[in-house]
């Protein structure tokens, strides 16, 4: 079965640029999304299809899919942007998520 | 405006069966290109995809628990109904449904989830 790997933690400073990585075997041939989980809260979308922001989500997070790696990357960082970050795909009628990245903004 | 909300029983013993419900607004099941998907999350753990029922009732399940589950939809009542059989533990987690979307699958409307715990 297909595998999505994320690093368990990712810091960046406020006002910084972070970027939060998906791997997977040959990624860059599937569409890649990215949910934001605060805690207690359901997750919601913020990234589609690689690179598209659906509405109402700040242009400070923007995605890109290559080869093995997709990243999320959220610039200017504020402090409501620290939550927990997982990738998906859809892989042979199934759904893949990733383990999660939790973000901390320092 | 979309909205989703899951419900069901808080509290299952183990080897009983989990019935989930979730029930849509702002959409129609009817609709092509529409779909619902159920995702589950234990406690501090990653989310996990459960399966997908399609406007066109296609459905997809996850490979590890498709002997357990079953989705079905009622068009009429804009609802959609989740069965897990022989409930573990294991399986206590927060259940969410979702929008999704059929072509790349992802889910843009979230539930608020239903919190399950199995326990005798």
């Amino acid at each position: 079965s297909y595998e999505l790997t994320q690093p368990l933690s990712v810091s960046v400073a406020l006002g910084q640029t972070a970027r939060i990585t998906c791997g997977g075997n040959n990624i860059g041939s599937k569409n890649v999304h990215w949910y934001q989980q605060k805690p207690g809260q359901a997750p919601v979308l913020v990234i589609y299809s690689d690179s598209n922001r659906p509405s109402g989500i700040p242009e400070r997070f923007s995605g890109s899919n290559s080869r093995n790696t997709a990243t999320l990357t959220i610039g200017r960082a504020q402090a409501g942007d620290e939550a927990d970050y997982f990738c998906q795909v859809w892989d042979s009628s199934t759904v893949v998520f990733g383990g999660g990245t939790k973000l901390t903004v320092l | 405006q979309v909205t989703l909300r899951e419900s069901g029983p808080a509290l299952v013993k183990p080897t009983q069966t989990l019935t989930l419900t979730c029930t849509f607004s702002g959409f129609s099941l009817r609709t092509s290109g529409m779909c619902v998907s159920w995702i589950r999350q234990p406690p501090g753990k990653a989310l996990e995809w459960l399966a997908r029922i399609d406007w066109d009732d296609d459905k997809y399940y996850s490979t590890s628990l498709k002997t357990r589950l079953t989705i079905s939809k009622d068009t009429s009542k804009n609802q959609v109904v989740l069965t897990m059989t022989n409930m573990d533990p294991v399986d206590t987690a927060t259940y969410y449904c979702a929008r999704t979307e059929e072509e790349d699958c992802y889910m843009d409307v979230w539930g608020k989830g239903t919190t399950v715990t199995v326990s005798s």
